[in-house]
């Protein structure tokens, strides 16, 4: 069975310059979860998703931060304009449920650099 | 507050050498979930271990053991027998278990565990 699918691995941008990121849960996972890990630190929750609704986004800087999430499938995050801080690495997460005892598999991540 | 600490940052050992990582947490839910992934430099976070509130029993898979105390809210992981694939980045996280957050972890900071040959 495929696991969490990310792309790029790697990406290097300008600040104010616009990134996106993709992720491709494992196959029949309703619940997706984006999360931003910084140098030294645990990941950190940004976006959940049930199916195609986005159910806690408390966690996301909407002002440049955005996120979609298709047909309840793949999902898309998106930063516009970029800026210094938001160099990290960007993982999705999927699960088969949103109950607290449910397993989280993780895809590769994103390194994103911002210059 | 939901809250969990890995006060160790960093840990070198040389192989063969048993080794515990530490995690202490914080919660008001008397229903939780706790637990333990690795983080290799390849950047996936691999799942070891889920244990939930009720259930204290130590755990043991291998080489790896858990000891969870409710008394003192922590949830240490004790690798035996150290070997150099071992070394990662070791994260605690808390599942958060009721209202709109249900279901979203709460990590540490994370321990690096540096194996020796």
């Amino acid at each position: 069975e495929a696991g969490v699918v990310q792309s790029p691995r790697y990406k290097i941008i300008e600040k104010k310059q616009p990134v996106a990121f993709w992720c491709n849960p494992i196959s029949g996972h309703n619940t997706l979860y984006w999360y931003r890990q910084n140098l030294g630190q645990g990941p950190e929750l940004l976006i959940r998703y049930e199916n195609e609704e986005a159910v806690d986004d408390s966690q996301l800087p909407k002002d440049r931060f955005s996120a979609e999430r298709l047909k309840g499938v793949d999902s898309t995050l998106k930063i516009q304009p970029a800026e210094l801080g938001d160099s990290a690495v960007y993982l999705c997460a999927s699960s088969s449920g949103r109950r607290s005892y449910n397993e989280q598999f993780f895809g590769p991540g994103t390194r994103l650099t911002v210059l | 507050a939901q809250k969990v600490t890995q006060a160790q940052t960093e840990i070198s050992v040389v192989e063969k050498e048993d080794v515990t990582l530490d995690c202490v947490y914080e919660t008001r839910d008397t229903t939780y979930y706790l637990f333990w992934y690795k983080q290799p430099p390849s950047g996936e976070l691999v799942f070891l271990i889920r244990r939930n509130s009720f259930d204290e029993q130590n755990e043991i898979s291998g080489r790896y053991s858990w000891n969870f105390q409710k008394s003192t809210s922590s949830f240490n992981f004790t690798i035996t027998a150290s070997q150099v694939v071992d070394s990662a980045v070791y994260f605690c996280a808390l599942s958060e278990n009721y209202g709109g957050s249900q279901g979203n972890l709460i990590f540490g900071k994370g321990t690096k565990l540096s194996v020796k040959p």
